[in-house]
């Protein structure tokens, strides 16, 4: 298993570029997640989807979209950049049982996976 | 509404020194708890997590960390330090129901020789 990987790993864009962060997970895990890293400030949820076809806003959404149209691939689009997003991107993924954004768990959580990250500069 | 709280930014011990990492969270209900440590220009990998059972989690590499629910609180520790325990920790929670997880704002670890 590759697991979940993310391209591209650097990327500067310029005030008002647009650009899609691509992130696929090869492990069949229903749960996706986009977080940005800002330095000294830990990670924040950008999205997430429980599915395909599922997706709902983290924290910190504004600026960004994204789609789910396969278990595997869960792409994070900017569209009109800017400086305030320049930061280091992460995807993660998870294993559930089922989708849905509310669930009974049975007697725990699961471990999410990250991918190695995007770097991205907004100049 | 979830939050952790990571105390210090950064720590520094030296090699075979007790490593202490603090981490409190807030939340109305008990929460699940993780502990992940990223190498520079990497991911976030899990070094342990307690769900339920015992409170006391040991996890990779020698780390260990105790979930008290009096202290609202999830600190991890290591008893002696090695040079590639030099890393940032992130401490994060999740609701039981709902797999959703906040992260705190790291702690670097400095391990001196």
């Amino acid at each position: 298993n590759a697991g979940v990987t993310q391209t591209p790993k650097f990327r500067i864009l310029k005030i008002g570029q647009s650009m899609t962060l691509q992130c696929t997970q090869d492990m069949n895990h229903n749960y996706m997640y986009w977080y940005r890293q800002d330095p000294g400030m830990g990670l924040k949820l950008i999205y997430y989807s429980v599915g395909a076809g599922i997706t709902d806003k983290g924290e910190v959404p504004n600026g960004y979209n994204v789609s789910r149209s396969t278990t595997e691939d869960f792409p994070l689009r900017l569209e009109l950049a800017a400086p305030s997003q320049t930061s280091v991107y992460f995807c993660a993924s998870s294993p559930r049982g089922s989708a849905g954004l509310r669930i009974k768990t049975s007697g725990g959580t699961d471990t999410q996976y990250f991918g190695p990250g995007t770097r991205l500069t907004v100049l | 509404a979830q939050s952790v709280t990571q105390l210090g930014s950064h720590v520094s011990v030296s090699e075979g020194a007790l490593v202490l990492l603090r981490c409190n969270y807030s939340s109305s209900v008990p929460p699940y708890l993780f502990w992940y440590v990223q190498y520079p220009n990497q991911g976030l990998q899990l070094l342990l997590k307690y769900t339920t059972g015992a409170t006391l989690v040991k996890g990779i590499n020698g780390f260990e960390a105790e979930f008290k629910k009096s202290e609202t609180s999830f600190h991890l520790t290591k008893p002696s330090a090695h040079m590639s325990d030099a890393a940032e920790y992130f401490c994060a929670v999740s609701k039981r129901d709902f797999n959703k997880f906040y992260f705190g704002s790291g702690t670097k670890l400095n391990v001196k020789p």
